[in-house]
């Protein structure tokens, strides 16, 4: 039974480029959630989505940053045209239902931003 | 607004030892729950221990504990016979639910270092 897989490990950028950072959930899980943690901090909440649908938005810039859980196939977070100050760790997390479920997180994109 | 206080940055503890680690968090809710969540150098959180607020026992895994204060809203975490392998951070989380939503507010960590 596989855990939540985050890929890619490591994703290096430059400036204004592009970043897709992919997440499949445990088997069984229809609840994701992105988190980003940035040096020396825990993880900060950036989305919540069940399959197709946003649910919870809150943590997230509202510019350059978007979320999605299609049906078929893993969550994606993309981030366009990106700067140094979005160098952080991106984790996914995902339950198998809410009401306090235990959440359980892949092991993390680091993205860097020359 | 919920909030979580981690006041120790760094502790050590001799192998075999047990050692505590604390956290306060700030909530006006009555219902909620608590986590304890393990971040070795390889990145990967792990989740420790969890707690249900409206459970008066304090949790337990092994040789991980709580020490659950609802009234002091304090959720510390007692690991006994400290391990080689318990070096890690350690993140203390309350879960937020609010509007059909649930997300994890965490502390800044712990870091704790094993020594042999």
């Amino acid at each position: 039974n596989a855990g939540v897989m985050q890929n890619p490990r490591h994703l290096v950028r430059r400036r204004g480029q592009e970043a897709r950072l992919r997440c499949s959930p445990m088997k069984g899980h229809s609840h994701v959630y992105w988190y980003r943690q940035l040096p020396e901090e825990g993880l900060k909440f950036m989305v919540y989505l069940q399959k197709e649908n946003i649910i919870d938005e809150s943590g997230m810039p509202k510019e350059r940053f978007s979320a999605e859980f299609p049906k078929e196939g893993p969550s994606i977070l993309r981030i366009q045209q990106v700067v140094r100050g979005d160098s952080a760790a991106y984790f996914c997390a995902s339950s198998f239902r809410t009401g306090g479920e235990k959440l359980f997180f892949g092991s993390g994109t680091q993205l860097s931003v020359l | 607004a919920q909030t979580v206080t981690q006041s120790q940055p760094e502790m050590s503890v001799q192998e075999a030892e047990t050692v505590t680690l604390s956290c306060t968090y700030d909530t006006s809710e009555n219902n909620y729950y608590l986590f304890w969540y393990k971040q070795p150098p390889s990145r990967q959180m792990i989740l420790v221990i969890r707690q249900e607020a409206y459970k008066q026992q304090n949790a337990t895994e092994n040789r991980f504990s709580v020490n659950f204060q609802k009234a002091a809203k304090s959720f510390s975490l007692k690991i006994s016979d400290s391990q080689l392998g318990d070096t890690a951070m350690y993140f203390c989380a309350f879960m937020k639910q609010q509007g059909g939503s649930e997300k994890l507010v965490f502390g800044k960590g712990t870091k704790l270092t094993v020594n042999p």
